[in-house]
């Protein structure tokens, strides 16, 4: 069982449309990061969250962090093509001295 | 600037064979990771360094996995003897801070065990 639960694996949708990625755990985080990989590469970063209840935009993207730091979401508007790879998310354990990654979703956008 | 430098990119080898992984994190960046992606687990944490000192090597999967750090720009990851299970992405990573602050990736070295 992962300890940070990300949902959905695989994502396929048309250009254009929303689409919204969790990250949920019975656990408490310190920070939650996100990160974007594509074919070839290794992850990079795109945001940190470490405030319970903080969003925080880049562009398109929406970052929000549960207001009881175990839980996070990544909402992208009106999805394109380059935003098609690997997101997946990453915890920082309050307790643990940790960095725990979530399973990763796919994200093919469609033109 | 350079990023975190990975070597090889790719390595295909036999079972039974030593395998060395090399990685140069970012100058002035004092944490260093060590990764490993697989379709079936994701990305595990194997192994990371503060200062050049192992702090925790819990995900290290067997004795057949060492990684050492003998100073702030170079670290290598070693298994010996590879096993087929072995192949997968390995990833270097490091950070400014101590700690698990926002992690600079490597391209990763692509390991295959046949």
């Amino acid at each position: 069982t992962q300890l940070l639960e990300q949902s959905p694996q695989f994502l396929s949708i048309q250009e254009g449309e929303n689409l919204t990625v969790y990250c949920n755990s019975s656990s408490v985080f310190s920070s939650l990061q996100w990160y974007r990989q594509e074919p070839g590469e290794g992850p990079v970063l795109l945001v940190t969250v470490v405030t319970g209840g903080e969003v925080k935009k880049l562009k398109r993207l929406t970052f929000q962090f549960g207001d009881a730091r175990k839980d996070s979401s990544l909402h992208i508007t009106a999805a394109q093509p380059g935003d098609t790879g690997l997101y997946l998310c990453a915890g920082e354990l309050e307790y643990g001295n940790k960095l725990v990654f979530g399973a990763g979703t796919i994200l093919r956008v469609k033109s | 600037d350079a990023g975190v430098i990975q070597s090889p990119r790719h390595e295909v080898t036999e079972m039974g064979q030593e395998v060395t992984l090399r990685c140069k994190p970012i100058s002035g960046h004092n944490s260093l990771f060590w990764y490993r992606q697989t379709m079936m687990r994701g990305l595990e944490l194997l192994i990371y360094f503060n200062n050049n000192v192992p702090i925790d090597d819990s995900g290290m999967p067997e004795d057949r996995f060492s990684a050492k750090m003998p100073n702030a720009s170079f670290s290598t990851l070693k298994i010996q003897p590879s096993e087929p299970r072995d192949s997968a992405v390995y990833f270097c990573a490091s950070t400014a801070a101590g700690g698990f602050g926002p992690q600079h990736f490597g391209d990763g070295t692509r390991l295959s065990i046949l």
